[in-house]
C-alpha cells in the first residue's frame, strides 16, 4: 500500500528566508505525488503535482517541489517565505483511485 | 464553476441526534470522496464513489455512519446516532477520472460539533 510521511509537525521560518517542507513516500511503481495547502477554516487547495519528467515541479503561489527518486522524497520549497504562507501543508500520493495524505506540517512564517 | 459545495458549514447537535451532511461535486467529476479531519487522527478517507457507486467504504468508522450518492450531483453523509467523538471537520472532494493523476478538489468542509 502507498503511504507518505511528513516528519515535521511544524516548520518555523523567518519572512524572506527560503523554506522547505519535507515529505517522503512509499509506493510500488511510478508515484503520482501532490502538495496541498490548508488555510484556517478552509478546505484543502491544490498546489502542485509530480507526474513524470522534470524533477522540479512549479506550482501556485511561487511554490515548487523537488522529486528525488533515490531518496523517495518530494520536498516542498519556496525561495522566499511570505507571512501569508503560514498554513497547514499536506503531501499526498495517488493510490489506485484516491489520494493518501500525510499527517500535515504546519508552516509558521515569522 | 462554483467548486465543491458543502452544507451546512457548521453543525452543532446533541448526542444521539441524526446528522446529515451534504455535498455537491464539481459538474463532470465522476469521483466523490468523503474525508474527516481531527487533530488526533489527521485527514482520514471515509468512503469514495465512482459514477455514484460506493467503491471503498473501509474508512467508515462504524455502522452509525452511512453515505449515499443518489445522482451525479449530490451526496450525503449521515451519522445516526451521533456521539461527541464524531466532532470533526468533514470534507467532500471530487475529481475527474480522465487521467490517473488528476487532482482532487475539496469543498470548504462542515464543522460538526456533537455535545
Amino acid at each position: 500500500a502507498q503511504s507518505v510521511a511528513q516528519p515535521e509537525d511544524q516548520v518555523n521560518v523567518a519572512e524572506g528566508n527560503p523554506l522547505t517542507v519535507k515529505c517522503t513516500y512509499s509506493v510500488s511503481g511510478n508515484p503520482y505525488l501532490f502538495w496541498y495547502v490548508q488555510y484556517p477554516n478552509r478546505g484543502l487547495q491544490f498546489l502542485l503535482k509530480y507526474i513524470t519528467g522534470d524533477n522540479l515541479v512549479k506550482g501556485s503561489y511561487g511554490f515548487e517541489a523537488e522529486f528525488n527518486k533515490s531518496q523517495t522524497s518530494f520536498h516542498l520549497k519556496k525561495p522566499s517565505a511570505l507571512g501569508s504562507d503560514s498554513a497547514l501543508y499536506f503531501c499526498a500520493v495517488m493510490g489506485r483511485r484516491a489520494l493518501t495524505f500525510g499527517s500535515g506540517t504546519r508552516l509558521q512564517v515569522q | 464553476d462554483a467548486g465543491v459545495i458543502q452544507s451546512p458549514r457548521h453543525e452543532v447537535t446533541e448526542m444521539g441526534q441524526e446528522v446529515t451532511l451534504r455535498c455537491k461535486p464539481i459538474s463532470g467529476h465522476d469521483y466523490l470522496f468523503w474525508y474527516r479531519q481531527t487533530m488526533m487522527r489527521g485527514l482520514e478517507l471515509l468512503i469514495y464513489f465512482n459514477n455514484n457507486v460506493p467503491i471503498d467504504d473501509s474508512g467508515m468508522p462504524e455502522d452509525r455512519f452511512s453515505a449515499k450518492m443518489p445522482n451525479a450531483s449530490f451526496s450525503t453523509l449521515k451519522i445516526q446516532p451521533s456521539e461527541p467523538r464524531d466532532s470533526a471537520v468533514y470534507f467532500c472532494a471530487s475529481r475527474f477520472s480522465g487521467r490517473a493523476y488528476n487532482e482532487q478538489f475539496f469543498g470548504p468542509g462542515t464543522r460538526l460539533t456533537v455535545l
